[in-house]
């Protein structure tokens, strides 16, 4: 099946710093990624769709400056935390869809675990 | 009213046992329908898709019912390696293949 890898797994940091989460698709061309986030014991929330060389387009209730998303190429979006705050602690993860995929099927990153001091 | 809701949970039952979760979905206009599963700390993955003509893998049986906009799964003979949170998920026309997720049913088999 279609590969996704996401990276870190897992950072900590300082607050006000940002951190910078990779998704890089391994064996498709991924037109559309997404990012959500999930908090304890809750259902993921879907925070963005990105399509290659597009803008993203924000769920409501997201902030676009706080949330900077880049899908640049085919196989590379990255979701960067700007001045993270504690209450940004969660696990955000990425999924892709592309060329030559099952319609509507996703795959998914394995996450990344943020936690902000 | 949630666009995709779920059994509470958690569900903990012994090794053998059959175990249904249920799932409903506000919106008519849903397209596709599939159930995730999602083990602890780690991202979802894909179980399985849902058609109205009903659609069985092994132990896993899923239905789904258009009119009364429900989505079961049906697990027989559980096992240990089972235990995870399920996730009902589903897309609607027209909105770029984007996911709604359900907020998870957790299935504990002990035993």
């Amino acid at each position: 099946g279609a590969v996704v890898s996401q990276h870190p797994s897992w950072v900590i940091c300082k607050s006000g710093t940002s951190v910078k989460i990779e998704c890089r698709s391994l064996d498709f061309q991924a037109t559309t990624m997404f990012w959500y986030r999930q908090f304890p014991k809750k259902s993921l929330m879907l925070m963005a769709t990105s399509n290659e060389g597009s803008k993203a387009t924000y769920e409501q209730g997201v902030e676009k400056d706080k949330f900077l998303i880049n899908h640049a190429s085919l196989t590379l979006s990255t979701l960067t935390v700007t001045s993270a705050h504690p209450e940004d602690s969660s696990f955000y993860i990425c999924s892709a869809s592309g060329f030559g995929l099952a319609k509507n099927i996703q795959y998914f990153g394995a996450g990344t675990r943020l936690s902000v001091l | 009213r949630k666009e995709v809701e779920q059994d509470p949970g958690p569900f903990n039952v012994p090794e053998g046992a059959t175990v249904a979760f249920n799932c409903t979905y506000s919106n008519s206009a849903s397209q596709s329908f599939f159930w995730y599963r999602q083990d602890c700390r780690k991202e979802p993955k894909l179980l399985m898709s849902v058609y109205s003509s009903g659609n069985e893998d092994g132990r896993f049986t899923a239905q789904l019912n258009r009119a009364s906009q429900y989505i079961s799964l049906l697990i027989r003979d559980s096992k240990l390696s089972d235990s995870a949170t399920y996730l009902c998920v589903v897309t609607q026309y027209n909105q770029g293949g984007k996911l709604i997720f359900g907020q998870g049913t957790e299935l504990s088999v002990k035993p």
